[in-house]
């Protein structure tokens, strides 16, 4: 069975930083693209972007409100995934999902920008 | 970037009835379209894939059709259970992006 299990979510500051990550299981991790997807609160999915097995380039993809700010990450040796978040803005509240070929998403992590 | 269009926005229907959600893409897209439904404070569930495929576990009464710039999910005759927001996404080119969402409520 997969499993997605995020974490590290929390409050933070704007202009803070803050890490998630993403325990997959229950499939073979390094031929996964692995995807970000985060619905703020009230809101609707928004894509934040995606990496490529490293047997495809291993490449990542953002959505243009987070270019420069926000960095996909994986460790295949551990099957995790990870989201570094930086200069964050109070707009980047919301739950962040991780997915892999968005057909199994984790439970969701609450990401909250406020001073 | 591509934009979806989904419609309508909210829909109250009663059990057993038939409801259809739309979803139209500002270019061609192909069969690169996706339904996902989202309940209360869970995750969203992949329903179909490449606008028809259903997914296994997925009701039968859920269906999808449409290529290029027009899609549709249909829910044959819906059940209490199916309360929920239906979202579409586009694969095709990126970023990805989803449609804005039609909550469906049983009247």
């Amino acid at each position: 069975e997969v499993q997605l299990v995020e974490a590290g979510g929390g409050l933070v500051k704007p202009g803070g930083s803050l890490r998630l990550s993403c325990a997959a299981s229950g499939f073979l991790f390094s031929n996964a693209w692995m995807h970000w997807v985060r619905q703020a609160p009230g809101k609707g999915l928004e894509w934040v972007g995606r990496i490529k097995s490293k047997t495809d380039g291993g490449t990542t993809d953002y959505v243009a409100p987070v270019k420069g700010r926000f960095t996909i990450s994986r460790d295949d040796s551990k099957d995790m995934l990870y989201l570094q978040m930086n200069s964050l803005k109070t707009e980047d509240t919301a739950v962040y999902y991780c997915s892999t070929t968005l057909l199994d998403w984790g439970q969701g992590t609450l990401v909250t920008v406020s001073s | 970037e591509i934009v979806l269009t989904q419609s309508p926005d909210f829909q109250s229907v009663p059990p057993k009835e038939k409801v259809t959600i739309t979803c139209r893409a500002s270019q061609s897209i192909g069969r690169n379209l996706f339904w996902y439904q989202q309940k209360p404070n869970q995750s969203p569930k992949l329903l179909i894939k490449f606008a028809s495929q259903s997914l296994s576990g997925a009701p039968s009464r859920f269906s999808g059709s449409g290529s290029g710039t027009d899609f549709t999910l249909t829910i044959s005759s819906l059940e209490a259970e199916d309360a929920a927001t239906y979202y579409c996404l586009q694969s095709s080119s990126l970023p990805l992006i989803f449609g804005g969402g039609t909550k469906v409520e049983i009247k």
